[in-house]
């Protein structure tokens, strides 16, 4: 089957310092990536879509420039959080289609949990 | 806009029950529709899906049909086991999520 870790499982940082949340595709390669955000007990949003090689989309009121997104090669992406704040804790997500197959079926991580003191 | 609507939990059911979860959606064309599911301290994972209407998806004993008449894509099981207890989101394509609905199977 189709892997996709994430790395860190969990983070705790201080008020204004950044953070990195890797996510990689283990046994596929994976031209985009969705970076998804999820509150306690509501829906995942999708944060930006990330692009192998050129720049991220992101959503309507997601700001490009406190969450980076780096897709680097065909398997990795990484979202930097700069300058989290608490109200930046959340559980993230990412996923990947397989790149040149069923385009429709995502794999997901198993999500990074943020939280900021 | 396009938007999905998916039953709240937690629906609690004992073992062998038949299982209901409903989900409409609103959009604009024809979007494949998706039943995601998360198992606790696990990733999600695409339980079915639906790429046009009358389509049925099916997995693990899940079934869901896409329903153009009336919006609909109920996520439906015959017999439900204590091994199904997880959240289930129904999805429109990779940007709409329902907000996932918390199933308990009780022995």
């Amino acid at each position: 089957g189709a892997v996709v870790s994430q790395h860190p499982s969990w983070v705790i940082c201080k008020s204004g310092t950044s953070v990195k949340i890797e996510c990689r595709s283990l046994d596929f390669q994976a031209t985009t990536m969705f970076w998804y955000r999820q509150f306690p007990k509501q829906s995942l949003m999708l944060m930006a879509t990330s692009n192998e090689g050129s720049k991220a989309t992101y959503e309507q009121g997601v700001e490009k420039d406190k969450f980076l997104i780096n897709h680097a090669s065909l398997t990795l992406s990484t979202l930097t959080v700069t300058s989290a704040h608490p109200e930046d804790s959340s559980f993230y997500i990412c996923s990947a289609p397989r790149a040149g197959r069923d385009t429709d079926t995502q794999y997901f991580g198993p999500g990074t949990r943020l939280t900021v003191l | 806009g396009n938007s999905v609507t998916q039953m709240e939990g937690p629906v609690t059911l004992s073992e062998e029950a038949f299982l209901t979860i409903n989900c409409t959606y609103t959009a604009t064309g024809y979007p494949s529709l998706f039943w995601y599911v998360q198992y606790p301290g696990e990733g999600l994972q695409l339980l079915l899906k639906a790429t046009k209407a009358d389509d049925k998806g099916s997995n693990k004993g899940f079934e869901a049909t896409y329903r153009k008449e009336t919006t609909s894509f109920h996520l439906e099981k015959g017999s439900v086991q204590v091994s199904d207890s997880a959240v289930y989101f129904c999805a429109l394509s990779q940007e709409i999520w329902g907000a996932g609905t918390k199933l308990i199977i009780k022995p």
